[in-house]
């Protein structure tokens, strides 16, 4: 079946670093979710990638969809420590999603 | 955006029973759906859950186990049947968005652990 890994499984910065989390699928996706989920807290959706190569951003976080739609990356520009959580990408099958392996992100003041 | 509750919130449960989780949401829809995250994993889809139809379940979940009844287009229940401490995980119903973007939101989650 479809499997979605993420990497790095877990990241600590120091508030004000960048962060990337980068998202792979072992299948072509017909487009790629994003999903932030706070400790403790459920997952919320962030965005939604269709194209091939969109890039989207959303204040300090910036979306990639890959050219060959099997991968996709997050990146944060000067983390903050709301930013604390895990970050996974999920791709979208009919109408279900592959939730990709996600990653942890830590931020310390 | 749909507003979802779940029943209970979290349960310690003695392994060999039963446990049903309840799905409240605020607004009409067609699909919902339940998944489980074990502690520091993933979500892992469960089964798809339609108002008047049988649930469709994933690889690896079968309805004798996870039995899911959805009787009206708010409402949705999943059972955790003769429960072992390897059930023990996180429980959750999602619904999709309605603007277009296939978004899903998702409860709370219901917390069972299983002694």
């Amino acid at each position: 079946g479809q499997q979605v890994m993420q990497i790095p499984q877990y990241q600590h910065v120091q508030e004000g670093e960048d962060f990337t989390t980068y998202c792979n699928s072992s299948t072509t996706l017909s487009n790629i979710q994003w999903y932030k989920q706070r400790p403790g807290g459920h997952p919320v959706f962030l965005i939604q990638l269709v194209k091939s190569g969109e890039v989207k951003k959303q204040k300090r976080l910036t979306f990639q969809f890959g050219e060959a739609k099997k991968n996709s990356s997050l990146h944060i520009t000067a983390t903050q420590t709301t930013d604390v959580g895990t970050y996974f990408c999920a791709g979208l099958g009919f109408q279900k999603l592959v939730f990709g392996t996600g990653t942890r992100l830590l931020v310390s003041p | 955006s749909a507003v979802i509750s779940q029943k209970p919130s979290r349960d310690i449960c003695q392994r060999g029973t039963s446990l049903t989780i309840q799905c409240q949401v605020d607004s009409q829809v067609t699909m919902m759906f339940w998944y489980r995250q074990q502690p520091g994993q993933s979500l892992t889809l469960i089964a798809t859950a339609n108002q008047g139809s049988e649930a469709t379940y994933e690889s690896g979940f079968v309805i004798d186990k996870f039995p899911i009844s959805r009787p009206n287009l708010t409402f949705s229940t999943l059972t955790v049947s003769n429960m072992s401490p390897e059930d023990s995980s996180i429980y959750l119903c999602s619904v999709l968005g309605d603007s277009g973007y296939n978004e899903q939101f998702f409860g709370p989650g219901t917390r069972l652990t299983v002694l």
